[in-house]
């Protein structure tokens, strides 16, 4: 099983700042899929990014980028011009190559990132 | 509105008895998926569907849990005779499966979650 790893339990930032939010994990593949959800207190699960690992550029969603390192197995999300709306809860996952006929996410265990006024 | 549904939003029960949840996916998504997710944690993978084929099974899933997806759109998770360890909460997902090819596209669209609480 894939090891999907966030050591930051919480981040705090300061609105129109710019936070990043790391995010390691644990593979023998050379292709998969890396994704940031974001979890509000609503409880929504909102995809934010997606990364594809056989493609070198990174993703890139508006205010939200990505620095994916595939040999460090790295995938970090940043966050820019911060705003009230984006203070959740952040999840990293890992989904295998569909040619394992496997879609299912693992997930990291989240940052919480509280955006301050 | 088309996104993922999940029904009851909360549920209360007591030790013992069984719950059953509902999920309805998007409409044209072939594939859904079960979460759990305790508090503090990341969601774990529960099982998964495609059309009405139930294909995996996480070991976490005892067998005092069953979900189905009858006609290949809704499914139901049931628990039966619940324990204190099933607190948590009920995650579910579809996406759009694009076979055995590079999926570019693969993307889970997530319900808000029925929160279970058993006394």
């Amino acid at each position: 099983a894939q090891t999907v790893t966030q050591s930051q339990p919480e981040m705090s930032v300061q609105e129109a700042e710019t936070v990043t939010l790391s995010c390691t994990y644990d593979t023998s593949e050379n292709n998969y899929y890396l994704f940031w959800y974001k979890q509000p207190p609503s409880r929504q699960m909102i995809l934010v990014i997606r990364q594809e690992a056989y493609k070198q550029q990174n993703a890139t969603e508006n205010r939200f980028s990505v620095n994916f390192q595939k040999a460090a197995k790295s995938f970090s999300l940043k966050i820019s011009d911060s705003q009230l709306g984006d203070t959740a809860m952040y999840f990293c996952a890992f989904m295998r190559p569909p040619l394992f006929n496997d879609y299912k996410l693992s997930f990291g265990a989240g940052t919480t990132v509280t955006v301050r006024a | 509105d088309t996104g993922v549904s999940q029904d009851p939003r909360h549920k209360i029960t007591k030790r013992g008895q069984n719950v059953t949840f509902r999920c309805d996916p998007i409409s044209e998504h072939n594939r859904l998926y079960w979460y759990r997710q305790t508090l503090g944690q990341g969601p774990e993978f529960l099982t998964y569907f495609q059309n009405e084929a139930q294909l995996e099974k996480s070991r976490l899933l005892s067998d005092r849990f069953s979900a189905e997806r009858p006609k290949g759109s809704f499914s139901t998770l049931e628990i039966q005779r619940t324990e204190q360890g099933d607190s948590a909460m009920y995650l579910c997902a579809s996406s759009l499966g694009q076979g055995v090819t590079r999926a570019t596209n693969e993307k889970l669209f997530f319900g808000s979650g029925t929160q279970l609480s058993v006394l």
